[in-house]
């Protein structure tokens, strides 16, 4: 089993919806994750930490359920520059030192007009 | 200008030849990672450094070397490429003392061919 998980996708979407992710990990000692977007072929970039029970900014929402392991993603009123993949990551425990992030294999998302 | 960079930016070799990808950060940043990212299979560390004492193997290090010239250069190579090493490369930074944050900021990525 990989340590993080997520759906691969694609999840096709109209404008306007409600788009929720999820990411599973297998480490319950892990104890800080992160969002990625990344665009085709271009680097990550962050979108959001999650080191409590969840984080808002603006239409996007990520929840952090400690019981399940896994965090989410919440995408409201879905816009067409949304689309990119979204990658999920733990800081693996112990690494608050080093940094070291495990990522998951990313969900793609393709918003339409 | 770019606050992390890589070069090249792409790049076609062959089997067996000897390749090195640089990468080069002014945030200041102590950590440096080094990442490929192939198709479904998101991004693998290879190589980090979290000063220029110290190095690490990541989960895929095999057929990699790294050297960390100084705080701000990190440069990845592959002593004799094969085509399973084609993919996409990425290095990132972060910084240190910030407890659990630790976000990292990649560059824009090396896209490297083995034929």
């Amino acid at each position: 089993r990989k340590e993080v998980e997520q759906d691969p996708g694609p999840f096709n979407v109209p404008e306007g919806a409600t788009v929720a992710f999820n990411c599973t990990y297998s480490n319950s000692a892990s104890q800080s994750f992160f969002w990625y977007r990344q665009d085709c072929r271009k680097e990550p970039k962050l979108l959001m930490s999650v080191y409590s029970s969840g984080n808002e900014d603006g239409r996007f929402t990520a929840q952090l359920n400690r019981a399940s392991q896994y965090i989410s993603l919440l995408i409201r009123d879905s816009k067409l520059s949304d689309s990119a993949t979204y990658l999920c990551a733990a800081l693996s425990p112990g690494s608050s030192n080093t940094g070291k992030l495990i990522f998951g294999q990313g969900t793609t998302l393709q918003v339409k007009p | 200008d770019a606050d992390v960079t890589q070069t090249p930016r792409n790049r076609i070799t062959k089997t067996g030849k000897r390749i090195m990808l640089e990468c080069s950060q002014t945030k200041g940043h102590d950590r440096m990672y080094w990442y490929r990212q192939d198709p479904g299979l998101g991004l693998r560390l290879i190589y980090y450094s979290f000063d220029v004492k110290d190095i690490n193997k990541g989960e895929i290090s095999d057929g990699y070397s790294v050297s960390r010239q100084a705080q701000a250069k990190f440069s990845l190579s592959l002593e004799s490429a094969i085509p399973n090493q084609t993919a996409l490369y990425f290095c990132a930074t972060s910084d240190r003392g910030q407890g659990s944050y630790n976000e990292q900021f990649f560059g824009p990525g090396t896209r490297l061919t083995v034929l």
